[in-house]
Parts: structure tokens; C-alpha cells; sequence
């Protein structure tokens, strides 16, 4: 059974730092992984989709890697704003399955 | 990537009552997922709605509380049954446009029970 698992469960930084969230998976044979981000109450935008294949990918600030063999998986984020502060969810897509497993989270607070 | 239009986007409800949230999907797809999030939790998958069958439910989850309807490849609702406290959670219904477009999710439904 897949597991994900994000570490920190929370994370506090000043305005402008750079940061990294972290998310492993037990089981490596997955398609892809992908990235979301939840504000309060709200539902899940799309953040990022790394194919099994793929070793990266980028947008703006944000730049997420994939390490399949080790069962890794981190987002980065330049010079973080407060607009940023949001829970942060990573989720696989396991092997023929359909559905995605998600991660715990990481709640991100930006302050200024 | 498809659009979602869920509703609705926050209730409050008596326990013992049934409440049913409905998505609508900009384009058609084969699958929609219905998720739960309970307070302070990840999502967990409650069952996998494909048009013109039977919904699929995952462990813990069962028919009688969660009615699924499939109408067309555009829409679906979710009933949430017979509520009580514990079904206070957000309710989030997601679509997938293949392996190389990833998911897209619904705004959420926060359901508080009273």
C-alpha cells in the first residue's frame, strides 16, 4: 500500500527566503507525482506534474524535483511572498491505478 | 486543464439530515473522484464515479452513506446521508484528463453538522 509521507508537517519563514518542502513515497513504481497548494477551507490548486520520467519541473518561483528511485520529492520555493502561505499537498499516482494517494501536508506561514 | 464547478461551497446542516453536492465539468470525462478532508487531514478517496455504472467505493466507505449519480460525463453529485459531527469535513470532487494533464479539483464543500 502507497504511503506519503511530508516533512515539515509546518513551516514558519521571514518574507524573501528560500525553502524547501519535502515528500516521500513508499512505493516507487508510480506515473507521476504532483504538487497542490490549499488555502483554508478551499479546494486544491495545481501546482506542479512531474511524470515518472521527469527528474524536474518549473514554474515561476516554484520548482519541483523527483528522485524515483529513492522515493523523493521536493518543492521549492524562491524568495517566498506572503501570498505563499497555504498548506502544500504532494500526491502520487500509483502504478495503473487511477486514484492519487496524498501526502500529509505541510502548512506554510510567510510572514512579513 | 478542465474547469470545475462545484456547489455548494459551504452549509451548515442538522444532524440526521442529508445534504447533496453537485460538480460540473467543463468538458467530458470518464471519471470523477469524490474526496473527503477531515479537519486537520489529507484528502482521503471516497469512491470513483464512472457514467453509466455503479460508483466505485473505497474501504470504509459505503453506498448507503454516499450515494454517487453519474448522469452524463459532465456531472455528478455526492449525497452525504444521515449526517452526524462526524461527517463535518470538506467534500471535494476531482477530474483527470489523462496521464499527461494530472488532476483538477473542485472549490470544496465545507460541511459543518450541528
Amino acid at each position: 500500500k502507497q504511503e506519503v509521507t511530508q516533512i515539515p508537517a509546518a513551516l514558519s519563514v521571514p518574507e524573501g527566503e528560500n525553502l524547501v518542502l519535502n515528500c516521500s513515497f513508499t512505493d516507487s513504481a508510480i506515473y507521476n507525482l504532483q504538487w497542490f497548494r490549499q488555502d483554508p477551507g478551499k479546494g486544491l490548486t495545481s501546482l506542479l506534474l512531474i511524470q515518472s520520467s521527469q527528474r524536474e519541473q518549473t514554474s515561476g518561483r516554484l520548482n519541483a524535483s523527483l528522485d524515483k528511485s529513492s522515493g523523493r520529492s521536493t518543492l521549492y520555493i524562491a524568495a517566498s511572498q506572503p501570498g505563499d502561505s497555504a498548506t502544500y499537498l504532494c500526491a502520487v499516482r500509483a502504478g495503473t491505478a487511477s486514484k492519487l494517494t496524498f501526502g500529509t501536508g505541510t502548512r506554510l506561514q510567510v510572514t512579513l | 486543464s478542465a474547469v470545475i464547478s462545484q456547489k455548494p461551497s459551504r452549509d451548515i446542516c442538522q444532524r440526521g439530515t442529508s445534504l447533496t453536492i453537485q460538480c460540473q465539468v467543463d468538458s467530458q470525462v470518464t471519471m470523477m473522484f469524490w474526496y473527503r478532508q477531515q479537519p486537520g487531514q489529507s484528502l482521503t478517496l471516497i469512491a470513483t464515479a464512472n457514467q453509466g455504472s455503479e460508483a466505485t467505493y473505497e474501504s470504509g466507505f459505503v453506498i448507503d452513506k454516499f450515494p454517487i449519480s453519474r448522469p452524463n460525463l459532465t456531472f455528478s453529485t455526492l449525497t452525504v446521508s444521515n449526517m452526524s459531527p462526524e461527517d463535518s469535513s470538506i467534500y471535494l470532487c476531482s477530474v483527470g484528463l489523462g496521464q499527461s494533464y494530472g488532476y483538477t479539483f473542485g472549490s470544496g464543500t465545507r460541511l459543518t453538522v450541528v
